[in-house]
């Protein structure tokens, strides 16, 4: 069985300041991570995801995650907050089926 | 490309009613199809699954059902709707393997009044 944390419901930064959002996993096998943006009403898409590759992974919109074993851990950053990165975020986990175990998201809001 | 569709956008629909939204993925074959409902404040809850036409798997004892008809079309349905069926529904589609992420649909927001 796997699971997602991810901590803090609602984040708000600064634009142009530092974006970090928290996520730690549980899986019993080598787990695939990924993270998604939902925009008000509408579906969700894609950022990033890490299939056991590189740790470091670089996703749209200037997003990054860094997968970290010994932390069970795949934040998600951006160095410079803007506008439009206003919405939810989701972290998922998948193990050995096709099914993904989605976090309760963060909320983000950006200050001018 | 592929592109998922869902319909409809918005649906209001009274306490006791029936309910069928459908979901349909172009541009792929044999896609994995999931439903999700996605209530305030409480993430996405996988509904349902399927991996074949007529294959459906039940995540979450419920007032809900599912069916797969056709290989690219997934339909949610209930018989009466309660007021705790209110909320985002969301479809995906897959392909295969744990790796490969998903694609959701553009979603539809129902209110049990």
């Amino acid at each position: 069985a796997q699971s997602v944390t991810q901590l803090g419901s609602h984040v708000s930064v600064s634009e142009g300041a530092l974006v970090l959002l928290r996520c730690n996993y549980s899986s019993s096998v080598p787990p695939y991570l990924f993270w998604y943006v939902q925009y008000p009403n509408q579906g969700l898409q894609l950022l990033l995801k890490y299939t056991s590759a590189a740790t470091l992974v670089k996703g749209i919109n200037g997003f990054e995650a860094e997968f970290k074993k010994s932390e069970t851990s795949f934040h998600l950053t951006k160095p410079s907050a803007h506008m439009s990165d206003a919405a939810e975020y989701f972290c998922a986990v998948s193990g050995r089926n096709e099914k993904l175990t989605f976090g309760t998201g963060t909320r983000l809001t950006i200050i001018p | 490309s592929q592109t998922i569709h869902q319909w409809p956008a918005t649906l209001v629909q009274p306490v006791g009613s029936p309910l069928s939204l459908e979901c349909t993925v172009e541009g792929t074959s044999n896609p994995n199809l999931y439903w999700y409902r996605q209530a305030a404040g409480r993430g996405l809850q996988l509904l349902f699954y399927s991996v074949g036409i007529g294959q459906i798997s039940s995540e979450v004892p419920q007032n809900l059902s599912a069916s797969r008809p056709q290989d690219r079309q997934f339909i949610l349905s209930s018989k009466k709707l309660l007021l705790s069926d209110s909320g985002f529904y969301l479809c995906a589609w897959s392909v295969g393997l744990a790796r490969n992420e998903q694609f959701f649909g553009p979603g539809t927001r129902l209110t049990v009044l």
